[in-house]
């Protein structure tokens, strides 16, 4: 069974263009959740997702990031007009079941660098 | 706003040598995971508890969850170099719509061979 995808791996951007990040959850796992690692900082909440639905954006910026997960395929982080701040470790995680748990498994994450 | 404080930051120890890593928060959670993280790598899961009090070991790693459920600790016996990496905790609220993590600040470890 495979674990949870990203790709890209790394990705250069020069400020002002987009990025976007996919994940694959692992298999049967409907629940998908974005975190964000800062250097120096430690890793953080960005959005929740279920299949074609954003349950929690609470963590994300407000202006130029957006997240989604639709009915077929990966779930897309998308980064509209990045800036140097933007440089840091996208993960991805999934899990099978809300409950209390809560077992996320996290992919290698893809590390943007903004030029 | 929920905070996971986890101490010491670092941690340079010898090959063999025991240690703690500790979780601490004012919050109660429903549960906590440990996770290990190497360089340029995701975090992997380790453990997960629920009850206050549980005590789960994997090989020479020894979890325990607080009695309130507010901390944790990460105990290794005999330490290997295979052991070095970025020890985070984390924890969530169950209950509500989302089961985002809150995650510590983290515990670097080096063992030296």
């Amino acid at each position: 069974n495979a674990g949870v995808m990203q790709n890209p791996r790394h990705l250069v951007r020069r400020r002002g263009q987009e990025a976007r990040l996919r994940c694959s959850p692992m298999k049967g796992h409907s629940h998908v959740y974005w975190y964000r690692q800062l250097p120096e900082e430690g890793l953080k909440f960005m959005v929740y997702l279920q299949k074609e639905n954003i349950i929690d954006e609470s963590g994300m910026p407000k202006e130029r990031f957006s997240a989604e997960f639709p009915k077929e395929g990966p779930s897309i982080l998308r980064i509209q007009q990045v800036v140097r701040g933007d440089s840091a470790a996208y993960f991805c995680a999934s899990s099978p079941v809300l409950d209390r748990y809560n077992e996320q498994f996290f992919g290698p994450g893809t590390r943007l660098t903004v030029l | 706003t929920q905070l996971l404080e986890q101490s010491p930051q670092f941690l340079s120890i010898q090959e063999g040598e025991n240690l703690t890593v500790y979780c601490n928060s004012s919050s109660v959670f429903s549960s906590l995971q440990w996770y290990r993280q190497e360089p340029g790598e995701g975090p992997v899961l380790l453990v997960t508890v629920v009850t206050g009090g549980e005590v789960k070991k994997l090989k020479r790693l020894t979890f325990q969850f607080g009695d309130a459920r507010k901390d944790s600790s990460l105990h290794i016996t005999a330490a290997q170099p295979g052991d070095t990496g970025l020890y985070l905790c984390a924890a969530a609220d169950y209950g509500g719509a989302t089961n985002k993590l809150i995650f510590g600040t983290g515990t670097l470890l080096a063992v030296q061979p």
